[in-house]
């Protein structure tokens, strides 16, 4: 069964470093996507991307973070100067169109990012 | 942002039994409801969904009902097996017309099932 990947499963990052998570969506997905959980509070959107651009972000996502399909394969999210705070786990997502609209979405296992 | 509630954290029932796990959302214009399971060390996997048109949807041992006039959605498991112990999430989509796959999440309810 096809699944979304991310890479690194946990890294760990002193405060005002630069880190990049990747994932590599399911391959025929168009739509790609970024959550976020903070250790015991809810998932939380981040930001979602189609056709090369973004389609929406959350007010989370600010000036810190941007994102980046690469190449064909992969899809990054970048935080150019971390904080303690963005400390948490990081889901990539994908859907196809109909789960674009309806919420089916595929999740990776997640990225654990703590800052020291 | 507390748009889609799970008021229970945690919910313990006998294997065999009916597991019942229950959701709130406080605004009227979400047009789809899903549910996602999470094991530890894993990322959410959808469960069941259901539009916003429907107030039930059925697939092999769950079943999800929408109450749109309470605002209260649930999910039923029947029966319950071991293998269903894993976090629930209840999730809700404005659908088409806006943003697309952003989904709005309950904190979760931990289900145990016991032998």
């Amino acid at each position: 069964e096809p699944e979304v990947t991310q890479t690194p499963s946990h890294q760990v990052t002193q405060m005002g470093q630069e880190v990049i998570l990747r994932c590599v969506p399911i391959s025929n997905h168009l739509y790609f996507y970024w959550y976020r959980q903070i250790l015991g509070q809810k998932v939380e959107f981040l930001v979602s991307f189609y056709n090369n651009e973004i389609s929406e972000k959350s007010e989370i996502f600010d000036d810190q973070f941007s994102v980046e399909r690469p190449d064909g394969s992969n899809f990054t999210l970048k935080i150019r100067s971390t904080k303690l705070e963005d400390s948490a786990m990081y889901f990539c997502a994908s859907s196809d169109t109909s789960g674009s609209y309806t919420g089916e979405l595929f999740f990776g296992e997640g990225s654990r990012l703590t800052v020291l | 942002d507390q748009q889609v509630k799970q008021n229970s954290p945690s919910l313990s029932v006998q294997e065999g039994r009916i597991s019942i796990l229950n959701c709130d959302y406080t605004n009227s214009m979400f047009d789809y409801f899903l549910w996602y399971k999470k094991y530890p060390a894993e990322g959410p996997t959808f469960l069941i969904s259901i539009s916003s048109i429907k107030d039930k949807n059925e697939d092999g041992r769950f079943t999800v009902f929408l109450n749109k006039s309470a605002k209260h959605l649930s999910l039923h498991i029947v029966p319950s097996q071991p293998g269903d112990s894993a976090v629930y999430f209840c999730a809700a989509s404005f659908g088409r017309g806006s943003t697309l796959g952003r989904l709005y999440f309950g904190r979760g309810t931990q289900l145990t099932v016991w032998p």
